[in-house]
């Protein structure tokens, strides 16, 4: 266990609607990234966050937005879901001094329908 | 796009042999990293090798890296069930994004 928590475990969705996927990061961590992983593939960089502000983004259009919360928790929030928002997304916080070493999350398997 | 690619895509063993995995990518790096995933669940990190490094052991793992080949491997020796998993390596090339590859699935039959 990396002490990464992730919710909701599993979500279906129809397509237009929108999605908020909570993360709870390891204890002393304040960087968080957020990753979405399709089926078959390896998992790809959506954003990072470090003491409350975006530090850094992948290729992902704007209707991918992200918080991170005082406390290091954060949420992914997708709207306007495609059928291709499918995918598991995964959150991976570490430490200032430890940035390359991630700790990751179960994952949120998000079906879009 | 994805930074690193992993070959072979599968792999299946006999439990005791040794798998070996390879990983190439494209832009210079600072340190690469190895990890496993099970059953499409979270990633564990299995080791890290910095640029300057040649190789490492972790346990059963060892991992190369050749810059000028822009490659790195993944050795298990002694390989078990529980072995069976996908493998994925990902590049820090110094930002802040991780690039991972498309994975090897690593099957060990008992």
């Amino acid at each position: 266990e990396t002490g990464v928590t992730q919710s909701p475990t599993h979500l279906i969705k129809t397509r237009g609607q929108q999605v908020t996927l909570r993360c709870s990061s390891q204890s002393g961590h304040n960087t968080v990234s957020w990753y979405q992983q399709a089926l078959g593939q390896g998992p790809q960089f959506i954003f990072q966050y470090y003491r409350e502000e975006e530090n850094g983004r992948g290729n992902f259009p704007p209707r991918f937005s992200g918080l991170q919360f005082p406390n290091y928790s954060s949420e992914l929030d997708v709207n306007a879901l495609e059928l291709d928002d499918s995918a598991l997304y995964l959150c991976a916080s570490s430490a200032a001094g430890a940035r390359e070493t991630q700790y990751f999350g179960p994952g949120t398997r998000l079906l879009v329908l | 796009s994805q930074q690193g690619e992993e070959d072979p895509q599968a792999l299946s063993i006999q439990e005791g042999e040794n798998a070996t995995m390879n990983c190439s990518y494209k832009t210079s790096i600072n340190n690469l990293q190895w990890y496993r995933q099970n059953s499409g669940r979270g990633l564990v990190h299995l080791i890290l090798i910095r640029s300057n490094e040649r190789e490492k052991h972790s346990g059963r793992l060892r991992v190369t890296l050749d810059t000028s080949k822009k490659s790195s491997s993944l050795l298990i020796t002694a390989s078990r069930a529980a072995d069976t998993a996908s493998y994925f390596c990902a590049t820090d090339s110094g930002g802040n994004q991780f690039y991972f590859g498309t994975g090897t699935s690593l099957t060990v039959i008992p």
